[in-house]
C-alpha cells in the first residue's frame, strides 16, 4: 500500500537548521511529484512548493525561496525539506504529499506530518 | 498571493446538507478547473475529498460533491454525519506551477 512516512518531531533553536525526511513506499517514487505544505499551530495549510522526482527540479512558493530547500535521494525513495536559519514563525507541522500532477491538485497520499518547534 | 477566502465556520444538523464556499480570483479559481478540497480532523493529515472541481477519489462517499461558478468554488456535504465534523480546505492551481490554499472552514455537526 502507498505510504509516506516522515521523520519525527524536532526542537531547534532560532538560527539553526532542520532536515525533514519523507520516505515513500508502495509505488514508483519517480512517477509522482512530492509537494510540501506547512501548518502553523491553529492555522491553515500553507503551500511551500514541490519537487519533480524525475528531474529533481524544485519549485518554491513566493516567500519560501532562500531558506527552504527541497532535495531527493531516489535510491531510497525519499524526499527532504531542509530549512536553514530557523525563525520562531517557522514553528509548524510540515507535511509532504505525492502528486501525479501539480496542476490537478490530486494530492492523494500524505505523510503523517513532522512538528518543527523553533524556540530558545 | 493571498489565500483563497473561505468562511471560518459552517454548521448543520445530522442528515442536512451544508455548502462551503471558496472564493479566489481569475488568476486561480476562476482561471482553471483545478480546485481541490481536503478534510482534516484534529491532529491528522489532510485527506483529499475532491479534485479538478468535482472529481472524487475512490473511497470518498458521494455525499461530498464539488462545483464552481466564476471565481467561487463550493463543496457540498449532503446527509451530514457526526464524523464529517472537521476542518475543510480548498486549494486551486494558481499558475506558474504553484498552488494556493484557502484559509479553512470549521464544520460543526450540531
Amino acid at each position: 500500500q502507498v505510504q509516506l512516512v516522515q521523520s519525527g518531531s524536532e526542537l531547534k533553536m532560532p538560527g539553526a537548521s532542520v532536515k525533514v525526511s519523507c520516505k515513500a513506499s508502495g509505488y514508483t517514487f519517480t512517477y509522482f511529484a512530492i509537494i510540501w505544505v506547512r501548518q502553523a499551530p491553529g492555522q491553515g495549510l500553507e503551500w511551500l512548493g514541490w519537487i519533480h522526482t524525475n528531474t529533481g527540479n524544485p519549485t518554491y512558493a513566493q516567500g519560501f525561496t532562500g531558506r527552504f530547500l527541497f532535495s531527493l535521494d531516489t535510491s531510497v525513495s525519499t524526499a527532504y525539506l531542509h530549512i536553514r536559519s530557523l525563525k520562531s514563525e517557522d514553528t509548524a507541522v510540515y507535511y509532504c504529499a505525492r502528486a501525479p500532477s501539480i496542476l490537478t491538485g490530486n494530492f492523494d497520499y500524505w505523510g503523517q506530518g513532522t512538528l518543527v518547534t523553533v524556540s530558545s | 498571493q493571498s489565500a483563497l477566502t473561505q468562511p471560518p465556520s459552517a454548521s448543520g444538523s445530522p442528515g442536512q446538507s451544508v455548502t462551503i464556499s471558496c472564493t479566489g480570483t481569475s488568476s486561480d479559481v476562476g482561471g482553471y478547473n483545478y480546485v481541490s478540497w481536503f478534510q482534516q480532523h484534529p491532529g491528522t493529515a489532510p485527506k483529499l475529498l475532491i479534485y479538478e472541481v468535482n472529481k472524487r477519489p475512490s473511497g470518498v462517499p458521494d455525499r461530498f460533491s464539488g462545483s464552481k461558478s466564476g471565481n467561487t468554488a463550493s463543496l457540498t456535504v449532503s446527509g451530514l454525519q457526526a464524523e464529517d465534523e472537521a476542518d475543510y480546505y480548498c486549494s486551486s492551481y494558481a499558475g506558474s506551477n504553484n498552488v494556493i490554499f484557502g484559509g479553512g472552514t470549521k464544520l460543526t455537526v450540531l
